[in-house]
Formats: C-alpha cells, sequence, structure tokens
C-alpha cells in the first residue's frame, strides 16, 4: 500500500537557523496536507498543496510539492520557539483517508 | 463555535475491560476518522466513515469497534482484545470524506489501561 516516509525524524536547532523537513511517498499524490503538532496538542492543518511544483508561503514557513507529485518539503526561515513541535505530511489513501507519515520533531533552543 | 469535540482527555482503565471514547462534531460535516498515535509513530487509521450508517475498517482495526448511527457522533470502543491499547486517541473530521477536503482534529483521549 501507499506510504508517506518523513525525515529526518528529530530537528534541534538553536533560535534563528532555518529548519526543513521533508516528505516522500511510494506512489504519486493527488494532493498533500501538512500538519503541525504541539507537545501534548492534537494535529493542527496548515495547508494543503495540490499542483505539480507548487510553492506555497505562510509568512517564515516554506511548502513545496515535487514535480512528480511524490515529495514535499516544509522549510522554516529563522526558526522561533514558537515553531517546537512535530510536523507531519499525509497524503490520500484511495482517496478516502489519509496516511500520515512518523513526523519531524523540532526543537528549538534560545 | 464548529469543531470537535472529544471526551474524556485522560482516560484510564483495568486490562480486560472494554471502553468507548466519545467524538461529536457539530461541524456538519459526512466524513469521521479515528487515529491512534503512538510515540514515533505518526498517526495510524482506525476506522472511518463516510456516511451516517456505514464504516469501514482501516489499517489498523483489530481490537476495535465503531457505530455511526448519527452524522455528529463516532464513537469508538475498544475492546480487550486490542492488544496494546494505551495511546492517544485522535478524531478527525472532513466535509465529504474526500481527501482533497480539509481535516479537523478533535482535542484527543489520552488512554491508559493498567
Amino acid at each position: 500500500g501507499q506510504q508517506v516516509m518523513q525525515i529526518p525524524q528529530y530537528q534541534h536547532v538553536q533560535e534563528g537557523e532555518d529548519f526543513t523537513t521533508y516528505c516522500n511517498s511510494s506512489t504519486t499524490l493527488s494532493n498533500i496536507q501538512w500538519y503541525k503538532q504541539r507537545p501534548g496538542g492534537h494535529p493542527v492543518f496548515l495547508i494543503q498543496l495540490v499542483k505539480s511544483g507548487e510553492v506555497k508561503k505562510q509568512k517564515r514557513l516554506t511548502f513545496q510539492f515535487g514535480e512528480a507529485k511524490k515529495n514535499s518539503s516544509l522549510h522554516i526561515t529563522a526558526t522561533q520557539t514558537t515553531d517546537v513541535g512535530t510536523y507531519f505530511c499525509a497524503g490520500p489513501n484511495s482517496g478516502y483517508a489519509l496516511n500520515f507519515g512518523k513526523g519531524t520533531s523540532l526543537l528549538v533552543t534560545p | 463555535d464548529g469543531g470537535i469535540t472529544q471526551s474524556p482527555k485522560y482516560l484510564f482503565r483495568k486490562e480486560g475491560q472494554n471502553v468507548t471514547l466519545s467524538c461529536e462534531q457539530n461541524l456538519n460535516h459526512d466524513a469521521m476518522y479515528w487515529y491512534r498515535q503512538d510515540p514515533g509513530q505518526g498517526l495510524r487509521l482506525i476506522y472511518y466513515s463516510q456516511i451516517v450508517n456505514d464504516f469501514q475498517k482501516g489499517d489498523i482495526a483489530e481490537g476495535y469497534s465503531v457505530s455511526r448511527e448519527k452524522k455528529e457522533s463516532f464513537p469508538l470502543t475498544v475492546t480487550s482484545a486490542q492488544k496494546n491499547p494505551t495511546a492517544f486517541y485522535l478524531c478527525a473530521s472532513s466535509m465529504s470524506g474526500q481527501v482533497s477536503e480539509l481535516g479537523f482534529f478533535g482535542q484527543g483521549t489520552r488512554l491508559t489501561v493498567v
């Protein structure tokens, strides 16, 4: 079945450094979604990418969807302590539910 | 305010007991989902329902059961057959069950079986 893999599993940065997490799917995706989960919280939807090669920005966050629609990335510029959490990518499986990657846990130290 | 309500937030049960987790939404969404989250494992799909009175097994349905008698409610029962029930359980919904739609999550229920 379709699998979504994310790397790295953990990332520890100093505040102000950049951060990138990568997501790869075993199959072509119709869309990919990104979620953020704060420690002790629930996943919160960040964005959905649909088009091949799409790039979307949300303030310091840049999301990309690969040309082949099998990979995606999330880049955070100049991290802040408020960016701490686990970032998940998710892609549709058989059209009815989402397959989530295992997530990348980001720790930002001041 | 529209949203998804899961209760309780924390739940403790003895081994061998069935337990039912509540999930209610007032978003008028057709589709509802249950995910399980374990440390380092991400989210894994247990069951989903695209419409009232219909539901489908996800990747890890063994030891769980659900019902969807009302559009707004999708309770999950963790049975004694579930070998490792201690986990964080998340309920989600989407407008029509098409995964191009956006998903909303409840606050989660943290179940501990002792």
